[in-house]
């Protein structure tokens, strides 16, 4: 089975600290991702990553920057937190796109982050 | 611009009735769409996807439907269970790019 593991599932941080969101993923895919879901607004791209030390803007990347030294872990860092930045943060994997399986996104358990 | 469209931010269906949920896209070039269900506080999971070569894909009790001429995809879920009151995403993507672009979701309850 397919693990993609986000390291907290609650967080609490005050207006201005740095967060770090840390995801790994055990199936040696090419591709992670980091989306954002808010009611009324569905999942949000922020970034992606399709290779180690590799990354690409997503829809929403303000405010936010990623990190990936290893194949298998993408870290989502946010360097001084906004309250406009409380969300559910995701994390999901895939292999390349047409190559293998179906393309699928799997997903992480999420990390709820409040921003006071 | 939202690329793909849920219109239906809800959905009630009496249990054992087919559910429909529907799904709009604008971009031609989406030859990939996926449908996601999603409990409170876990992350999505996968399920069902259709590649826009094919107009019908069935899984067990889901099947996903793809219109092009429409862009338009609908998942149904006959009969509907309990268990399956959710938010259900759709996404779509292309060849060549990495990108999933997701609608807004829509809440199904299933009532017993």
């Amino acid at each position: 089975d397919v693990k993609v593991t986000q390291s907290s599932r609650y967080l609490v941080k005050r207006t201005g600290e740095k967060v770090f969101l840390e995801c790994v993923q055990d199936m040696d895919h090419e591709n992670m991702f980091w989306y954002r879901q808010d009611p009324g607004l569905g999942l949000r791209l922020i970034y992606f990553s399709y290779d180690v030390k590799m990354k690409e803007k997503g829809d929403i990347p303000e405010g936010y920057s990623v990190s990936r030294e290893k194949k298998e872990r993408f870290s989502l860092i946010l360097e001084s937190a906004s309250t406009n930045q409380t969300s559910m943060y995701l994390c999901a994997s895939s292999y390349l796109l047409g190559t293998k399986n179906t393309g699928e996104l799997f997903f992480g358990e999420g990390s709820r982050l409040t921003v006071l | 611009d939202q690329q793909v469209k849920q219109n239906s931010p809800s959905l009630s269906v009496q249990e054992g009735r087919i559910s429909i949920l529907n799904c709009d896209y604008t971009n031609s070039m989406f030859d990939y769409f996926l449908w996601y269900k999603k409990y409170p506080a876990e992350g999505p999971t996968f399920l069902i996807s259709i590649s826009s070569i094919k107009d019908k894909n069935e899984d067990g009790r889901f099947t996903v439907f793809l219109n092009k001429s429409a862009k338009h995809l609908s998942l149904h879920i006959v009969p509907s269970q309990p268990g399956d009151s959710a938010v259900y995403f759709c996404a779509a993507s292309y060849s060549g790019t990495y990108k999933y672009i997701f609608g807004t979701g829509t809440r199904l309850k299933v009532l017993a």
